[in-house]
């Protein structure tokens, strides 16, 4: 079955880094990934889609300039929180398909903490 | 605006009983819909998905029934077991645009 491998799992950095996470489709091509934030007792948020080659597109309320999402190939998303603060700390989820009736499948998420 | 909601928070069931989880919508161009179990600090699972031009699906012990007039969705667990313990969301798009997923309904099916 589509399998999607999200890196890594559990980060902690410190106030005013950057964090890279990855998102890979490993049996399949992801024409279309999406990136999600799960709030405190929130259903997920999606924060933006992207298509292969081409620039993501944000949810309203998303600074692009702080999530920098990048889709290069088939099979790699990458979002880059950048100069994360303690609010950034979230539980980001990664989702990818390859269109039609595929239907989704998700990365195992990444939990962010800011210290 | 949310469009897809789950008004359970929590649901308990005994083993081996059914495990009814519900879900509504507003947007009448949603036309697929998925069921995620996720267990904590995990992502998502999926478990099954339906499309409009059904109102049933059934895969194994799981089932998931679609009444588009009520915009309604639900999924039922037969028998229900402790591993089925976890929370439930349910997801609608529309043309295999973006998902809006709700809130997660949490399932603990006692032994």
């Amino acid at each position: 079955g589509a399998v999607v491998s999200q890196h890594p799992s559990r980060v902690i950095c410190k106030s005013g880094t950057s964090v890279k996470i990855e998102c890979r489709s490993l049996d399949f091509q992801a024409t279309t990934m999406f990136w999600y934030r799960q709030f405190p007792k929130q259903s997920l948020m999606l924060m933006a889609t992207s298509n292969e080659g081409s620039k993501a597109t944000y949810e309203q309320g998303v600074e692009k300039d702080k999530f920098l999402i990048n889709h290069a190939s088939l099979t790699l998303s990458t979002l880059t929180v950048t100069s994360a603060h303690p609010e950034d700390s979230s539980f980001y989820i990664c989702s990818a398909s390859g269109g039609g009736d595929y239907g989704y499948t998700f990365g195992s998420g990444t939990r962010l903490t800011v210290v | 605006d949310q469009q897809v909601k789950q008004n359970s928070p929590s649901l308990s069931v005994q083993e081996g009983r059914i495990s009814i989880l519900n879900c509504d919508y507003t947007n009448s161009m949603f036309d697929y819909f998925l069921w995620y179990k996720k267990y904590p600090a995990e992502g998502p699972t999926f478990l099954i998905s339906i499309s409009s031009i059904k109102d049933k699906n059934e895969d194994g012990r799981f089932t998931v029934f679609l009444n588009k007039s009520a915009k309604h969705l639900s999924l039922h667990i037969v028998p229900s077991q402790p591993g089925d313990s976890a929370v439930y969301f349910c997801a609608a798009s529309a043309s295999f645009n973006k998902f809006y997923f709700g809130s997660g309904t949490k399932l603990n099916v006692k032994p």
